[in-house]
């Protein structure tokens, strides 16, 4: 079956805008879950979403956001860009929260 | 969340079995154990999980200690396709919801062909 998908798979946006990335789950999952990997923090959860309703949510700021879509696939927005905030992003879907899961192949987002 | 502590790397020789250890002494009876791994340039993976007895999959092993303070992750024969960064992750799905993965620094491991 398909696995994650995340697209896009690069994005160069400049600081102060605001980006939208998408991730679509394995069919039937109805967990999905973000996470930013960077090279000095490593990967951090961002939010989990299940059924559409936001359940938890790691120790980010309010300018990243996300959301969930009847059919569970998810996007995140992140807004007023930061450099800081260039990293790899990563969409993991699951069953529900305690199944294995599932990671896709990230968005590399750059701020220059 | 408890936490979990790894070797930064460990080498090993292609086709040679691969113990990567892991404590968590701060354990909770409801935290399972898991492993994960990322390859170069992918996403993490899941190998395997449990709770308290020895597991089996098509990856890997898990043997748990008995009193489940630590636990260690086998690779039977290792290729240089297991070359990557593993992870060992405690979660307690006890009580629902979702707090997500709590990844550490994990362990570098480097195979030797």
């Amino acid at each position: 079956k398909a696995g994650v998908t995340q697209t896009p798979r690069y994005l160069i946006k400049t600081r102060g805008q605001q980006v939208t990335l998408s991730c679509s789950p394995i069919s039937g999952h109805r967990s999905v879950s973000w996470y930013q990997q960077t090279p000095g923090q490593g990967l951090q959860f961002l939010f989990e979403y299940f059924s559409e309703t936001q359940r938890n949510k790691g120790n980010f700021p309010g300018r990243f956001s996300g959301r969930q879509f009847s059919n569970s696939r998810s996007e995140m927005n992140v807004s007023t860009l930061e450099l800081g905030d260039s990293a790899l992003y990563l969409c993991a879907s699951s069953l529900d929260a305690s199944t294995e899961a599932f990671f896709g192949q990230g968005t590399r987002l750059t701020v220059v | 969340d408890a936490k979990t502590t790894q070797p930064n790397s460990m080498e090993s020789n292609e086709e040679e079995p691969v113990h990567l250890p892991c404590n968590h002494s701060t354990i909770s009876g409801t935290d399972y154990i898991h492993w994960y791994r990322q390859l170069p340039s992918q996403g993490p993976e899941y190998v395997i999980h449990g709770l308290t007895s020895n597991v089996n999959n098509r990856m890997a092993s898990l043997a748990i200690a008995e009193d489940r303070k630590s636990s260690t992750l086998i690779l039977h024969r290792a290729t240089l396709r297991d070359a990557a960064v593993y992870y060992c992750i405690l979660t307690d799905y006890s009580g629902g919801g979702a707090d997500g993965l709590t990844f550490g620094k994990g362990t570098h491991l480097i195979i030797q062909p």
